[in-house]
């Protein structure tokens, strides 16, 4: 079964560091680019992040850029994204989610459960 | 930055009912790099369709899209008990990819 599992959310301060994990199984996943979406609570889907199957191309929202990592580590099935300076703004629910091959990048056909991060004093 | 802007925010159906769902991109979406998905309340995101018109695996006939440029329309034939949820579409056709801010579809 294609499975992503989502860890690391949390409550943490604004200014505060966090880092999520996903999990990946049932596929190959050094065959396919990977990102990171998110949600407010009660608001739509933001994305924040991309990263190519090999990690030679990035690419960030602007309102998480200079803040945020995104990485992955083919031999672990695994995909991180780096939190650092933390605001308010960020509190949500982020979604990691594969990139389809359906031909084309930023199709996400597979997500996982999402992991809630919380910034609050 | 693409402004993709869906229509109604909320439509109120009856189970058979036939559902009209829009998206307005604030420019034109090139080679009609949109999708649609659908979004029950504590669950992800499910992808219905891609490429404007090209329905995922698994997803019924009764989900079709079709539009093109910055005018693009999801369509359920006949609305099922489970179809009643939140649909987003998005666009991948230029950096950032971006959602609309959503369509709540809700039963009569």
């Amino acid at each position: 079964e294609v499975q992503l599992v989502e860890s690391g959310g949390g409550l943490v301060k604004p200014g505060g560091s966090l880092r999520l994990s996903c999990a990946a199984s049932g596929f190959t996943f050094s065959s396919y680019s990977m990102n990171w979406v998110r949600q407010a609570p009660g608001k739509g889907l933001e994305w924040v992040s991309s990263i190519s199957s090999s990690s030679s191309y990035i690419y960030y929202a602007d309102s998480v850029k200079g803040r945020f990592t995104i990485s992955r580590d083919n031999a672990k099935n695994s995909l991180y994204l780096q939190m650092n300076s933390l605001r308010a703004e960020d509190t949500a629910v982020y979604y990691c989610a594969r990139d389809s091959d359906y031909g084309d990048y930023g199709i996400f056909d597979v997500w996982g459960k999402g992991t809630t991060v919380t910034v609050s004093s | 930055e693409i402004v993709l802007t869906q229509s109604p925010a909320t439509l109120s159906l009856s189970p058979g009912e036939r559902a009209t769902l829009s998206c307005g991109a604030s420019q034109s979406v090139s080679s009609s790099y949109l999708a649609w998905y659908q979004q029950k309340p504590g669950l992800a995101p499910r992808l219905l369709i891609y490429d404007a018109s090209s329905r995922a695996t698994g997803i019924p006939d009764r989900f079709s899209g079709s539009g093109s440029g910055t005018d693009f329309t999801l369509t359920i034939s006949r609305l099922e008990p489970e179809d009643f949820a939140v649909y987003y579409c998005q666009q991948y056709g230029s950096s950032p990819w971006t959602f609309g801010q959503g369509t709540k579809v809700e039963i009569k």
